[in-house]
């Protein structure tokens, strides 16, 4: 089946430094990934929509210029969390689509811990 | 009302029991319907999806989608202890462009 890897799974950083989550999808050209955030015990939060080749669509209350999303090729999409704040730990997944959202079509990374001290 | 509904549990019963797991959505206009699976600090897994009114079935699970009453439920028949997790059903918005993701519950099965 499909997969995608995500990429760390778990990191720590300093406060006020940035730090990037890979997205890759290993055997499928992924039309569009998606990026969540998801906090403990709640569901998963959709935070933007990338295409390749174009810039992500962000959802209301989701700030841009400090999750920056580069969706560079077919098989990757980055997500940046600029200038990180403890407040930004969580845990942030992503997923990927090869087609129209029906069905089997999306497949989700394992997730990345993100841990700001 | 938000667009889909779901009661966050947590959910606990013995081994073997028939688990219920059910959400409500509110555009009658979906049309896909996925349940996704979540062991506790991975990333979501599809357990199953429908597109159609009616029951789906595999293995120990079932998927029900009745959409005269936009209620989708998921079956899981002799739950056993590795079914603890949380369950997430998943609808794509109407644009096709994002699902949208109830609370999910929280499952666990006791020995």
């Amino acid at each position: 089946g499909a997969v995608v890897s995500q990429h760390p799974s778990r990191v720590i950083c300093k406060s006020g430094t940035s730090v990037k989550i890979e997205c890759r999808s290993l055997d499928f050209q992924a039309t569009t990934m998606f990026w969540y955030r998801q906090f403990p015990k709640k569901s998963l939060m959709l935070m933007a929509t990338s295409n390749e080749g174009s810039k992500a669509t962000y959802e209301q209350g989701v700030e841009k210029d400090k999750f920056l999303i580069n969706h560079a090729s077919l098989t990757l999409s980055t997500l940046t969390v600029t200038s990180a704040h403890p407040e930004d730990s969580s845990f942030y997944i992503c997923s990927a689509s090869r087609g129209s959202l029906s069905g089997n079509t999306i497949y989700f990374g394992e997730g990345s811990w993100l841990t700001v001290v | 009302q938000k667009e889909v509904e779901q009661d966050p549990g947590p959910l606990s019963v013995p081994e073997g029991a028939i688990v219920s797991l059910n959400c409500t959505y509110s555009n009658s206009a979906f049309q896909y319907f996925m349940w996704y699976r979540q062991y506790s600090r991975k990333g979501p897994e599809l357990l199953m999806y429908t597109y159609s009114s009616g029951n789906k079935e595999d293995g120990r699970f079932t998927a029900q989608v009745d959409k005269s009453s936009k209620y989708i439920s998921l079956f899981i028949r002799d739950s056993q202890p590795s079914d603890s997790a949380t369950y997430l059903c998943a609808i794509p918005n109407q644009a096709g462009t994002a699902l949208i993701f109830g609370k999910g519950t929280t499952l666990s099965v006791s020995s």
